[in-house]
């Protein structure tokens, strides 16, 4: 089955600086990949997505990236905010339901 | 708004009792699901359900069972509750298809299992 590998596990960035968070996928056959944000006590929520049809994609400070032949994916966060410190999660989905994520990426904003 | 609703924000069990953990989801998405999530472990697949009554393991499915009569809701067993099922559970949804993909979360089950 399909396994996503996410790298760091911790990562603090002075504010104003930018952030990357990179996870690699198992199975070939992935062909959608998400990012979520949990805030502490919070439920994941998604941030952004990308399909396997594309290489890049942004959403104001946030942009990820895809690289199919490698097998792997990367989350671009810009100019970060104290607001953007939670932790981060990668996942891959293949053609059938089944959504796994990675280890999860607790980023720290300092101000 | 897409709502994913979990029955209990905390339970505390003892171990070997049969638990049950309820998910509801109010916007007639086919798929659902059941994470457990632990320190530095990430979120990681229990069961989930891709339509009534149909079911698949996921990557940690011992000790769990689940159960989807109805297409709104999604149940996760514990037939006898161990403390090393002491973890955060979160349920989820989402549409099938070519376009979809988004998976919306419930606010969390805290399981401690003493």
């Amino acid at each position: 089955g399909e396994n996503v590998e996410q790298h760091p596990s911790t990562l603090s960035v002075q504010e104003g600086d930018s952030a990357v968070i990179k996870c690699t996928y198992s199975d070939s056959a992935s062909n959608y990949f998400p990012w979520y944000k949990q805030e502490l006590g919070k439920r994941p929520q998604l941030i952004i997505d990308i399909r396997s049809n594309v290489g890049e994609k942004k959403d104001q400070r946030i942009a990820v990236t895809l690289n199919k032949t490698a097998k792997h994916f990367s989350l671009h966060i810009t100019e970060t905010q104290p607001e953007d410190s939670a932790v981060y999660f990668c996942a891959a989905k293949a053609a059938g339901n089944k959504l796994t994520f990675g280890g999860g990426t607790r980023v720290l904003v300092k101000p | 708004d897409v709502k994913v609703t979990q029955s209990s924000r905390y339970l505390v069990k003892r171990t070997g009792e049969k638990v049950f953990l309820e998910c509801v989801q109010d916007m007639d998405h086919e798929n659902m699901f059941w994470y457990r999530q632990d320190p530095g472990l990430g979120l990681r697949l229990i069961y989930f359900s891709y339509d009534v009554k149909m079911k698949e393991k996921g990557d940690i499915p011992e000790g769990y069972s689940v159960s989807r009569e109805k297409k709104e809701r999604f149940s996760l067993i514990l037939e006898s509750a161990s403390t090393n099922q002491t973890s955060m559970y979160l349920c989820a949804s989402s549409l099938v298809g070519q376009g979809a993909g988004e998976a919306f979360f419930g606010q969390g089950t805290r399981l401690t299992v003493v």
